[in-house]
């Protein structure tokens, strides 16, 4: 069946810019969540999805970034007046339920890169 | 402070040589953890849980909470085992999880 799929796959911006990253989970998957790779910080959470409210969003780098979820299913993750530290990959994952005992699929990332 | 350390950030043995990733934890309660792999141009993907208790390619993780440890360990390893290795925590059974650095694997032939 499909993975989690994310859209786009490469983004390269100007500083300053806003930018919407997209995460589509698997299908009947409740939990969704993000995290953020990078050089030097390898890899961090974000903030995580059950159904559509976010119980935790304490990775969140700065009131610049938010994120979404509509209909229990796609994710946008936002990022405004973007930073030549925002550039990493971004990551969503997806698994059936919250928690340890439930599989996260992750999805391809998408690479974000701030000129 | 919940913390996952992987002291080495990268590990080069050759082909059949016996492999040990450390991984070291730090947190409160009782930890649920997770190695993950991501092998070359791949996404992702679990490899193995402690709760599982399981053995996956190979590969097998003990939990000592008295070292406060997860080291995953391979007896042979062999050239398709490269790749990077994530050891997790997570972190109030949430399914958040506290990642390490990794440390990636090359296994010569």
């Amino acid at each position: 069946g499909a993975g989690v799929s994310q859209s786009p796959s490469n983004k390269v911006t100007e500083k300053g810019k806003d930018v919407e990253l997209r995460c589509d989970p698997i299908s009947g998957h409740t939990a969704l969540y993000w995290y953020r790779q990078s050089l030097g910080q390898g890899l961090e959470f974000l903030i995580y999805f059950q159904g559509n409210s976010a119980p935790d969003k304490s990775g969140l780098p700065s009131d610049r970034f938010s994120a979404e979820r509509t209909g229990g299913s796609v994710s946008t993750l936002t990022i405004q007046r973007t930073q030549q530290e925002d550039s990493a990959v971004y990551l969503c994952a997806s698994s059936l339920l919250p928690g340890g005992s439930y599989e996260q699929y992750f999805g391809p990332g998408t690479r974000l890169t701030v000129t | 402070a919940q913390r996952v350390t992987q002291p080495e950030k990268l590990l080069s043995v050759f082909k059949g040589a016996p492999v040990e990733l450390k991984c070291n934890y730090s947190y409160s309660g009782s930890p649920e953890l997770f190695w993950y792999v991501q092998y070359s141009r791949q996404r992702l993907q679990l490899l193995l849980r402690h709760i599982s208790r399981e053995s996956i390619k190979g590969f097998t993780a003990d939990l000592n909470k008295g070292e406060t440890s997860f080291h995953l360990k391979k007896p042979f390893a062999q050239e398709e085992d490269s790749a990077m290795y994530y050891c997790a925590l997570d972190s109030g059974n949430t399914g958040k999880l506290i990642f390490g650095q990794g440390t990636t694997l090359q296994v010569k032939p």
